[in-house]
This record gives structure tokens, C-alpha cells and sequence, in this order.
């Protein structure tokens, strides 16, 4: 079955960028959307945005202006890039397969997660 | 955008019933799904389209739907199922989750 994979560095100092990628194995990246959600320790989940494999994207209002998301059907990853960091950007991040339905959407399967610390 | 509301807490001896409920005013025309999440762990869908379960989740596991509330109902509880609990649902600017429910197994 699908299983997805984060991987990038566990700290950033503030104002730099922070950079995931999550790798796809057991199945195709195509034909699916893919999204990014994060935790900050001990809080609840936040969804960033997601991308569908041919680049298509949809942020979260309140992150937009510091997210890009983009795709490499060729290495079946997509990578996230969140700008300008804060102690506030520090959160477990997760990738997960987002399902799209009419209007409606889910997540499932979901990847380890990897704690990225904003700190000097 | 709206808010989806979870009670903070919910406490139950194993084998009773656990109700966990998520409010929000857009729930009457759009899906709730569901998440289990351990401790140190990624989320796990557990219910989807409001009362529908993945393969592989246990059939105490069950959603419902009422109005501007949907509810997870887990049924003979058992330690196992001690987790957080997330509803999740949609609204024109993308995805929204609950705050999470912390279902406690006395």
C-alpha cells in the first residue's frame, strides 16, 4: 500500500525557510492530491495546503503568503517551503494523501511526521 | 471561515461507550471524518463520510450525524483506544480540523 515519508532538516533559525520533502512508495504520485499538515507540540492539527500531481495548489489562507508546495512526479515527492519562520512554525510536520470528493476531503495514509524546531 | 468544536475531554471505564461530539454550522452540508492519534504517532482515519469506516478499523468504532453535530461513538471501549480525537471537515477555503477530544480509558 501508498506510504509516505518526510524528510528535511529538524531545526531552522527564525526568518529563514523552512524545506520538507515527502517521497511516495508502493504507488503512483499521479492522479492523487497531496497535502501538508503540521502540530505544534501538545496542540492540534493545522492543514498548510496541498498540491495535485500535475501542480495544481491550495494554501491555507492564513499561510499563503509564505507557502509554496510543488511536485516531482519523476521522483514521486512533493516538497514543501514555508517562508520567514517563527517559534510559532515549530510543529511536528506531517505529509499525507488528501482525497477530494465533490466538496468534500480527507486524509489517508499519513506519514511518520518529522519535528522541525524554529530556534537560533 | 467557521470553527469545528470538540470537547476537550472525554473519560470512560473499558467497556462502556465513549461519545465523542464535534459541533460546527457547516456540518449539515458537508462530510466529518475522523482521526485516531496515539501518542507519538501520525493520525489514523478511523470513520470517513460521517458514519462509513476504512477496512481494517474495528466495527466499535462507528460515526453518526445530527443537524450541525456529528459523533464518534466507540462501543465496548477498550485501553487500546486511549488517543486523541480529531474531526475534520471542509469549508470554502480548505480544511478545517477540531481542536481534538483526549478520550481517557479509566
Amino acid at each position: 500500500q501508498v506510504q509516505l515519508q518526510e524528510s528535511g532538516p529538524g531545526l531552522v533559525k527564525p526568518s529563514e525557510t523552512l524545506s520538507l520533502t515527502c517521497t511516495v512508495s508502493g504507488g503512483s504520485i499521479s492522479s492523487y492530491y497531496w497535502s501538508w499538515i503540521r502540530q505544534p507540540p501538545g496542540k492540534g492539527l493545522e492543514w498548510i495546503g496541498y498540491i495535485y500531481y500535475s501542480g495544481s495548489t491550495n494554501y491555507n489562507p492564513s499561510l499563503k503568503s509564505r507557502v509554496t508546495i510543488s511536485v516531482d512526479t519523476s521522483k514521486n515527492q512533493f516538497s514543501l517551503k514555508l517562508s520567514s519562520v517563527t517559534a510559532a512554525d515549530t510543529a511536528v510536520y506531517y505529509c499525507a494523501r488528501e482525497r477530494i470528493a465533490a466538496a468534500d476531503n480527507w486524509f489517508d495514509p499519513w506519514g511518520q511526521g518529522t519535528l522541525v524546531t524554529v530556534s537560533s | 471561515s467557521y470553527e469545528l468544536t470538540q470537547p476537550p475531554s472525554v473519560s470512560v471505564s473499558p467497556g462502556q461507550t465513549a461519545r465523542i461530539t464535534c459541533s460546527g454550522d457547516a456540518l449539515p452540508k458537508q462530510y466529518a471524518y475522523w482521526y485516531q492519534q496515539k501518542p507519538g504517532q501520525a493520525p489514523v482515519l478511523v470513520i470517513y463520510k460521517d458514519s462509513e469506516r476504512p477496512s481494517g478499523i474495528p466495527e466499535r468504532f462507528s460515526g453518526s450525524s445530527s443537524g450541525t453535530t456529528v459523533t464518534l461513538t466507540i462501543s465496548g471501549v477498550q485501553a487500546e483506544d486511549e488517543a486523541d480525537y480529531y474531526c475534520q471537515s471542509a469549508d470554502s477555503s480548505g480544511t478545517l480540523f477540531g481542536g481534538g477530544t483526549k478520550l481517557t480509558v479509566l
